[in-house]
Order: C-alpha cells, then structure tokens, then sequence
C-alpha cells in the first residue's frame, strides 16, 4: 500500500505563474488535508477537504488559492500568481476518517521555489 | 483553537530514555493527544495519540496526567533517527466537522552519539 503521493517533489516558478500540486492519499482515505511549512518555522493548516467537498478552509489566503479533492483523481492546490513569499514546502496529508481518534499520514512534500 | 506549550529543544544521549514533556491546561474534555515528528526533509510522522489512559506502541509511549492537562512522550531508548522536532496536538474540532491538526513550534530533540 503506497503512501501518500504528492508530485512534483521541487517545483520552481517564476512570479506570476500558475503553480499546481498534487497529492493522491491512500487508498480508502477519502479525507485530505494540505499544510504550508515556510523555513525554518511550523506546519500551517490550510484546507481540509473530503471527497468533492471543502469541509474547512480557513487557513487558506483569500486570493490566489484553491484546492479540490474531485471524485477521481488526486487533490490539486492551485496557486495563481506566484510571489516569493509562496516559496515554501507544502504537506498533503490524509486520513480514512475524521482524524480525531486515527491517525493522519503525510506525503513528503512539494518544495516550491518562486523566483 | 486548544493550545500546547512545549519546551523549544532537548537534548539526549542515544540508548537513553527520553522524556519529552507538552502541557495543555486548556484541554477539554473530548480532545485527544497526539504526538507527531518531523525528521529533517521530511513530512510529519504520527507517533501515538491517546484520550485518557496511558499508551504503548511500538515506537514511544504515551503518558497522560490524571487531570489531563499534561502529557509526556517517552522514548524509551533513543537513536540518532529519533533526532526530530516532536509536536504535541489537540485536536481542534470545530463545529460542523472540522478535525484539522493544528502544530505548535515543537520541540527539537537532539540525539548525541
């Protein structure tokens, strides 16, 4: 059973740009969270998303941001835009269920380097 | 959200027991404890979450005070693979479903040789 999956592993984008990252949890994990870690500080939550469904995204900027879990396929954060201050390493993490009582397994990260 | 306080950094001779401390007055009374690590490089690993008794795996031990406002991770032998920045974290559940974790600064365990 492969872990969780986010692709690609380094990305660097030039300002303004359209950055997208992927994560396919595991197989019949059908909830999804994303995480902003900038150096040398913490993980941010950002959105927790079920199948087809934003359950929670209030750690996501209002502009430039988005995220989808669709019904097949991986969930994609979409950053529109890029500025440096993007540049970041950025968690996807998921669960079988409401993670109070399991536990949640993250990918190794997408490294984003705007420039 | 529910808050930890952990101390910034530790440090432990590898084959030695450590143990790593969280406190969490603010707990109520259906959050549980969960403790993950983050190796350099890496995404965060779960290590073990309890609610109110105290809990073994294979990889730590999970102890909880009566009053569960504190908690201790304790590793029982330490590696130089254990060095990691170990976060203790309620789970915030926020009406309507959301069950997000939400990291604290953690505490950077050192492993000396």
């Amino acid at each position: 059973n492969a872990g969780v999956m986010q692709n690609p592993r380094h990305l660097v984008r030039r300002r303004g740009q359209e950055a997208r990252l992927r994560c396919s949890p595991m197989k019949g994990h059908s909830h999804v969270y994303w995480y902003r870690q900038l150096p040398e500080e913490g993980l941010k939550f950002m959105v927790y998303l079920q199948k087809e469904n934003i359950i929670d995204e209030s750690g996501m900027p209002k502009e430039r941001f988005s995220a989808e879990f669709p019904k097949e396929g991986p969930s994609i954060l979409r950053i529109q835009q890029v500025v440096r201050g993007d540049s970041a390493a950025y968690f996807c993490a998921s669960s079988k269920r409401g993670p109070m009582n399991t536990e949640a397994f993250f990918g190794q990260g997408t490294r984003l380097t705007v420039v | 959200d529910a808050k930890t306080t952990q101390p910034n950094s530790m440090e432990s001779n590898e084959e030695e027991p450590v143990h790593l401390p969280c406190n969490h007055s603010t707990i109520s009374g259906t959050d549980y404890i969960h403790w993950y690590r983050q190796l350099p490089s890496q995404g965060p690993e779960y290590v073990i979450h309890g609610l109110t008794s105290n809990v073994n795996n294979r990889m730590a031990s999970l102890a909880i005070a009566e009053d569960r406002k504190s908690s201790t991770l304790i590793l029982h032998r330490a590696t130089l693979r254990d060095a990691a920045v170990y976060y203790c974290i309620l789970r915030d559940v926020v009406q309507g479903g959301s069950e997000k974790l939400v990291f604290g600064k953690g505490t950077k365990l050192t492993v000396n040789p």
